[in-house]
């Protein structure tokens, strides 16, 4: 089956230091990977959209110089949160799919506290 | 504009009762609407889908009811069990692109 992993699950950071969390395709091909940001009210924010191949796409209000994506092959993906601050809490989700396929999976989650 | 809207932020049923959750969307282009439960401390997991060129799905418990033209779509949980409650959301795609997710209803049944 399809599965998605993330590490760390969680991670704690002061305040203006930098975190790095990945996420890791098992089963299947991630030729398209979502990175989220779900608040403590559970909204869904998308970071930005990455494709293999092609150029990642960043939402409104996120930045590859805040959010730098790393999605070198079909079965990884690392996002870092540099200069964290309080707004940056949350729990980063990583949605991947492979091929031509809807399906998108999700992993657990990395949930960054920051001090 | 939101592009994917859920009616209740939370909803209690008995167990053995069907749970509906309800979910609308904007975008008439949106061809393929995935369901997903999240429990707490978990990410969210792929519960059912539907395409837009059917208006029933069903998997065990759970069918989910599309209305193309009323752009409306709705998740049937049968026979509810406590080990339900979660945090269930709608969401849609147009494609494989980009998807769009609702609020979330918040599912609890009570024993």
């Amino acid at each position: 089956g399809a599965l998605v992993y993330q590490y760390p699950r969680r991670t704690i950071c002061k305040s203006g230091t930098s975190m790095r969390m990945e996420c890791q395709a098992v089963g299947f091909q991630a030729t398209s990977v979502a990175w989220y940001r779900q608040s403590p009210q559970k909204t869904f924010e998308l970071i930005a959209l990455s494709t293999v191949n092609s150029a990642i796409k960043y939402e409104q209000n996120f930045t590859q110089e805040k959010f730098p994506i790393s999605h070198p092959n079909l079965s990884f993906s690392s996002m870092t949160v540099l200069n964290a601050y309080l707004e940056d809490r949350g729990l980063y989700l990583c949605g991947a799919r492979g091929g031509s396929s809807y399906e998108q999976y999700f992993g657990p989650g990395t949930r960054l506290t920051v001090l | 504009q939101q592009q994917v809207r859920q009616s209740s932020q939370s909803l209690t049923v008995w167990e053995g009762e069907t749970a509906i959750l309800n979910c609308s969307y904007e975008n008439s282009a949106f061809d393929y609407f995935p369901w997903y439960q999240q429990f707490p401390g978990e990410g969210p997991a792929l519960l059912i889908a539907i395409r837009s060129v059917s208006d029933k799905k069903e998997d065990g418990r759970f069918t989910i009811f599309f209305n193309k033209r009323e752009k409306n779509l709705s998740l049937h949980i049968k026979d509810s069990q406590p080990g339900d409650s979660a945090t269930y959301f709608c969401a849609a795609s147009e494609s494989n692109n980009r998807i769009f997710f609702g609020d979330g209803t918040q599912l609890v049944v009570k024993p």
